[in-house]
């Protein structure tokens, strides 16, 4: 069985400065690891994901996150932020094997301030 | 491809009525998943399919709720009877085994009102 911590609800941030927004996970077998994004009223859209190879991985629209082992963690980043980032951040997990479900983080509440 | 398609987007109904939500995963994709998403709880699976067949449904609350797939292009969601705490959005998500390692596509999702 898998789960994910995100250790911060709610996040404000000022347009243009730097974000991070943090997620733990537990796990007893090998993972891969996901950020998803929700904006308002929206479905969730995948924005990064973990397999393998590269312990960072990074998004189209200038979001990373780096993949640590030891620390059990997948944290988000982006160095300057937009008023367009505002919105709900998910970490998710699931096994390696199989195709089998995410298990979700409680999400993070983005907002980007002017 | 038009995605993961859910109807209908927003549902209000009174306690103690029927409600069905219906989904169509993507074309060729053989995985379905049923997610709920709530304040208090967040987003939890509620049920997933493998092939049409389901595979965990331990996440599904209460005999109120069943799902089913009869085929490869379709599945709902019941609850009979609805009540005020089964508010919340419905979400399915598709995937298929391949190059994108289980990707999981999500709907819109379906907002439910139970008043």
């Amino acid at each position: 069985a898998q789960s994910v911590t995100q250790l911060d609800s709610q996040v404000p941030v000022f347009e243009e400065a730097p974000v991070e927004l943090r997620c733990n996970y537990s796990s007893s077998v090998s993972v891969y690891l996901f950020w998803y994004v929700q904006y308002p009223n929206q479905g969730l859209q995948l924005l990064l994901k973990y397999l393998s190879g590269s312990t960072l991985v990074e998004s189209i629209n200038g979001f990373e996150a780096e993949f640590n082992k030891s620390q059990t963690s997948f944290h988000l980043r982006k160095p300057s932020v937009h008023i367009s980032d505002t919105a709900e951040y998910f970490c998710a997990v699931r096994g390696i094997s199989g195709n089998t479900p995410l298990v979700f983080g409680k999400g993070t509440r983005l907002s980007v301030i002017a | 491809d038009a995605g993961v398609i859910q109807s209908p987007r927003h549902e209000v109904t009174e306690m103690g009525q029927e409600v069905t939500l219906r989904c169509k995963p993507i074309s060729g994709h053989n995985s379905l998943f049923w997610y709920r998403q709530t304040m208090m709880r967040g987003l939890e699976l509620l049920i997933y399919f493998n092939n049409n067949v389901p595979i965990d449904d331990s996440g599904m609350p209460e005999d109120r709720f069943s799902a089913k797939m009869p085929n490869a292009s379709f599945s709902t969601l019941k609850i009979q009877p609805s009540e005020p705490r089964d508010s919340a959005v419905y979400f399915c998500a598709s995937s298929s085994r391949g190059l994108l390692q289980n990707e999981q596509f999500f709907g819109p999702g379906t907002r439910l009102t139970v008043l």
